[in-house]
């Protein structure tokens, strides 16, 4: 059964880069897209972008000059940065896996806090 | 593209039948709707794909239903495990989109 498990720092400063790892265990990201999504506190789901197996990217416009999306070639990791942090990005962010399109396995979720 | 569910919330006992409604700000070609459950503290987890289609596992008491801009899923028995948040997203074109959200709460 496809697995995915998310590292990285929870805590940042105002300024610093949010860099978070999903890493797929029970299977890889061959043929397949990860995606990041995030929901800030009491609030909806919010699509961050994708990175695809080939190295397609899409990312959301409103965040597009702060992101990179990174892949391992071994196709079992995948990095999310995030530059710049302010509080508007505190969230709960997940990575998922999909067809580039819905998504069908989900991270647990790793929350992040930007705070001075 | 803006999604807007309605209600955002929805009172029900266990047993009976919940819709919940997704409405596009412009249509969408190939009903590109995925729906998604969220349990408290849980990741969502995917329903429904492309409208109408059940993802793995998903009891056939979801169902998802629409075409154009107007989507629908139905649970026709709520079961105690139903109550939760739903979203509905598009895959229609960039950045995807989520709505708002639905929470279905016990009466």
């Amino acid at each position: 059964q496809v697995q995915l498990q998310q590292r990285g720092a929870g805590l940042l400063k105002p300024s610093e880069t949010l860099s978070l790892t999903c890493a797929v265990y029970g299977g890889s990201f061959s043929n397949f897209y990860c995606t990041w999504i995030r929901q800030a506190p009491g609030e909806g789901l919010e699509w961050i972008g994708e990175l695809s197996y080939s190295g397609i990217n899409n990312y959301n416009p409103s965040l597009k000059s702060r992101i990179t999306m990174s892949m391992t070639p071994s196709k079992s990791e995948v990095t999310l940065n995030l530059a710049s942090v302010t509080a508007a990005d505190t969230a709960l962010y997940y990575c998922a896996r999909g067809q580039g399109f819905y998504m069908d396995v989900w991270g647990k979720g790793t929350t992040v806090i930007v705070s001075s | 593209i803006v999604l807007t569910q309605s209600p955002s919330t929805l009172s029900l006992s266990p047993g009976e039948r919940a819709t919940l409604s997704c409405r596009a700000s412009q249509a969408l070609r190939g009903n590109y709707v995925a729906w998604y459950q969220q349990s408290r503290g849980q990741p969502p987890r995917l329903l429904i794909y492309a409208a109408s289609n059940r993802a793995t596992g998903i009891p056939d008491r979801f169902s998802g239903s629409g075409s154009g801009s107007d989507f629908t899923l139905t649970i026709s028995s709520l079961e105690p495990e139903d109550f939760g948040l739903y979203y509905c997203q598009q895959y229609n074109s960039f950045p995807r989109t989520f709505g708002q959200g639905t929470k279905v709460e016990i009466k």
